[in-house]
């Protein structure tokens, strides 16, 4: 089956530092990976998508990378603050298929 | 309205009993999910509308699982008998449909916690 793995262990950094989050995919590559944000008691948000020909996609201080050689995205926040503090969720989509694989998130806790 | 909406947002009952729960999509969104999340899991896939049918319902764990959506607008999830383990929060999202598209965003809504006691 196809499977998205993330870390598990919460992820600590300094305010204003970059975050750096890793989804690891297996078997075949994905058509593409979604990137979401959710909070505690709320549904997840949308923030990046990129498709398995790109190789990064940008969005203002986001910032995400797709590396089919090494299975894995990277999903990058510059200058974090205290507000980017939430779990983040990676999803693959295969192409003709519209339900998403989620990985089970990474919880990212920026520090003051 | 603004959003995807469910109702309602929690909801206890005991093992065995029968249990509806309401997912309201973006106006016009074609598409229609739902997804169950357990503690510190991502999102599970269950079943997949496209319109009035259910386009791909391979995640429903067993038979006291079913969905409706009968007008191509607002869903209804079922469980029937229900178990200690249902227990979890349900996910409703929504998506337009494109074309050939298969990159749709999905906009979820707050979800309902449902526990079984």
């Amino acid at each position: 089956s196809q499977k998205i793995e993330q870390n598990s262990e919460a992820l600590n950094i300094q305010e204003g530092k970059t975050a750096t989050l890793t989804c690891n995919y297996t078997n075949y590559s994905p058509a593409y990976l979604q990137w979401y944000r959710q909070d505690p008691g709320r549904g997840p948000v949308f923030l990046l998508l990129i498709r398995e020909n790109e190789k990064e996609k940008r969005k203002e201080r986001l910032k995400v990378t797709f590396d089919t050689t090494l299975k894995q995205s990277l999903f990058h926040i510059t200058a974090s603050q205290p507000a980017d503090s939430a779990t983040y969720l990676c999803a693959r989509g295969p192409t003709g298929r519209r339900a998403l694989t989620f990985g089970s998130g990474t919880r990212l806790q920026v520090q003051p | 309205g603004a959003g995807v909406s469910q109702t309602p947002s929690n909801k206890v009952t005991e093992k065995g009993k029968y249990v509806e729960l309401r997912c309201d999509p973006i106006s016009g969104h074609t598409a229609l999910y739902w997804y169950r999340q357990s503690l510190g899991q991502g999102p599970e896939f269950l079943i997949y509308f496209q319109g009035t049918g259910a386009a791909d319902d391979s995640g429903l764990p067993n038979d006291r699982f079913f969905a409706v959506r009968p007008e191509g607008s607002v869903s209804t999830l079922k469980i029937q008998r229900t178990e200690r383990g249902d227990s979890a929060v349900y996910l409703c999202a929504s998506s337009s449909s494109v074309a050939g598209g298969t990159y749709n965003e999905q906009f979820f809504g707050p979800g309902t916690r449902l526990t079984v006691l």
